[in-house]
């Protein structure tokens, strides 16, 4: 399979345990994203990256929220001390710049309980 | 946060029916595209329209865009119980061309 991959596809978790998603992209597509999405709502934007660069990560993420893309290949999501607000469905795309076509992955659902 | 906002939010309608769905943003943009996801499902990507361009086809789905009043609309034609899902519309702008979603429109096309 050459499509996105995310793993865990389901993650539960206590409230202020720390959490960590991975996202392989389709290869040689240097640019990654990370989105949230909550039912009914649309992708939020989270970060993204161009190769190994974090471009922007969005204003609205507090500081518990990191992402890494070593390498420029494979990317994790980390939340640390998670909170119930947290629950969400985590999807990474990516693309070849500058092409915008975004390929996405099945995403993680992260339930904080 | 959201660049695009869909209209409406739900639709619902007959097959062979056409459906259409509209986007609004809010930035000056590179490109608009339209994406679809099945329930609890990643985003499968449809169509791409420059902002040079004014309308586009594949298919049986038309793309509009009108850069002056920052709108699109999707037009999926002789709808199919298949073609029921969400449709989000995405933006992109900048140098960098940060892709950012809509709301979306929850499509439900009944047999």
């Amino acid at each position: 399979d050459t499509g996105v991959s995310q793993n865990p596809r389901h993650k539960i978790t206590k409230r202020g345990q720390n959490v960590t998603f991975r996202c392989d992209p389709i290869s040689e597509h240097n640019r990654l994203y990370w989105y949230r999405q909550t039912l009914g709502q649309g992708p939020e934007f989270l970060t993204y990256f161009q190769n190994e660069a974090q471009l922007e990560k969005s204003r609205l993420l507090s500081d518990r929220f990191s992402a890494e893309r070593p390498k420029g290949s494979f990317s994790t999501l980390e939340i640390q001390r998670t909170e119930q607000g947290d629950s969400a469905m985590y999807l990474c795309a990516s693309s070849v710049f500058p092409n915008t076509e975004a390929f996405f992955g099945q995403g993680t659902r992260l339930t904080v309980v | 946060s959201q660049q695009g906002e869909e209209d409406p939010q739900a639709l619902s309608i007959q097959e062979g029916e056409n459906a259409t769905m509209n986007c609004s943003y809010k930035t000056s943009i590179n490109n608009l595209q339209w994406y679809r996801q099945n329930s609890g499902r990643g985003l499968v990507h449809l169509i791409l329209i420059r902002s040079n361009e004014r309308e586009k086809h594949s298919g049986r789905l038309r793309v509009t865009l009108d850069t002056s009043k920052k709108s699109s609309s999707l037009l999926i034609t002789a709808s199919r119980a298949a073609d029921t899902a969400s449709y989000f519309c995405a933006t992109d702008s900048g140098g960098y061309q940060k892709v950012t979603f809509g709301t979306g429109t929850k499509l439900q096309v009944i047999p």
